[in-house]
């Protein structure tokens, strides 16, 4: 079955740490650009982050995360994460990972998603 | 700067049909989104990418009832043969260089 499912999630202190991962199944990983997106409770989506597929190694954040948050990839485990180093209250959110369509930027696969709660 | 404009909410009937619109900050009329319905308490699901020019290429199971169309800058998904599953958050997206943006989201109400 194709599929992503996350996991990591949790509660976390501001100012703590938390790795997220991202399992994907049912294709191959390895060829496919993926994505970081939230949701704060009760809003909408915010694209959080993106890795490259193949071999460019292209990566980028939004500014909200920029310099706090890392993206990362492991094709033999075929597996996307997100460190979050100094978490704000502001990034509470439900992450959800996502998969670019191969020639496109269209996100045409997603997870079901991992609650992230920062609070002291 | 590249932006999507959705409208908050929208409601239809039961068996009627809804166009919901999306619409691309100015100079941005050729760019290309997507369609994504979030049923509640659930994670996104693709439903189609659509182009300017009004092609577009859904996801694996989606039902002909959803059908995409464009006109200049506005990018429309439009849903026939309504049902109450149907009644969901809808999110349009597109992208550039180095960012992905998302429209705000249609609270789709099915009466």
């Amino acid at each position: 079955e194709v599929q992503l499912v996350e996991s990591g999630g949790g509660l976390v202190q501001p100012g703590g740490s938390l790795r997220l991962s991202c399992a994907a199944s049912g294709f191959t990983f390895s060829r496919y650009s993926m994505n970081w997106v939230r949701q704060a409770p009760g809003k909408g989506l915010e694209w959080v982050s993106y890795i490259s597929g193949g071999s460019s190694g292209s990566i980028y954040y939004a500014d909200s995360v920029k310099g706090r948050f890392t993206i990362s990839r492991d094709n033999a485990r075929n597996s996307l994460y997100l460190q979050m180093n100094s978490p704000r209250a502001e990034d509470t959110a439900v992450y959800y990972c996502a998969r670019e369509g191969v020639g496109g930027r269209d996100f045409d696969l997603w997870g079901r998603g991992t609650l992230v709660t920062v609070s002291s | 700067q590249l932006v999507l404009t959705q409208s908050p909410s929208a409601s239809a009937s039961l068996g009627a049909s809804v166009k919901l619109t999306c619409t691309l900050s100015s100079g941005h009329s050729s760019y290309a989104i997507a369609w994504h319905q979030q049923q509640p308490e659930k994670g996104p699901r693709y439903l189609m990418k659509l182009n300017s020019d009004g092609s577009h290429r859904k996801g694996d199971g989606i039902p002909d009832r959803f059908s995409g169309s464009s006109s200049g800058a506005e990018r429309y998904l439009t849903i026939s043969s309504l049902q109450s599953e149907d009644e969901a958050d809808y999110y349009c997206q597109t992208w550039g260089t180095g960012i992905q943006v998302f429209g705000g989201g249609t609270k789709l109400t099915v009466l």
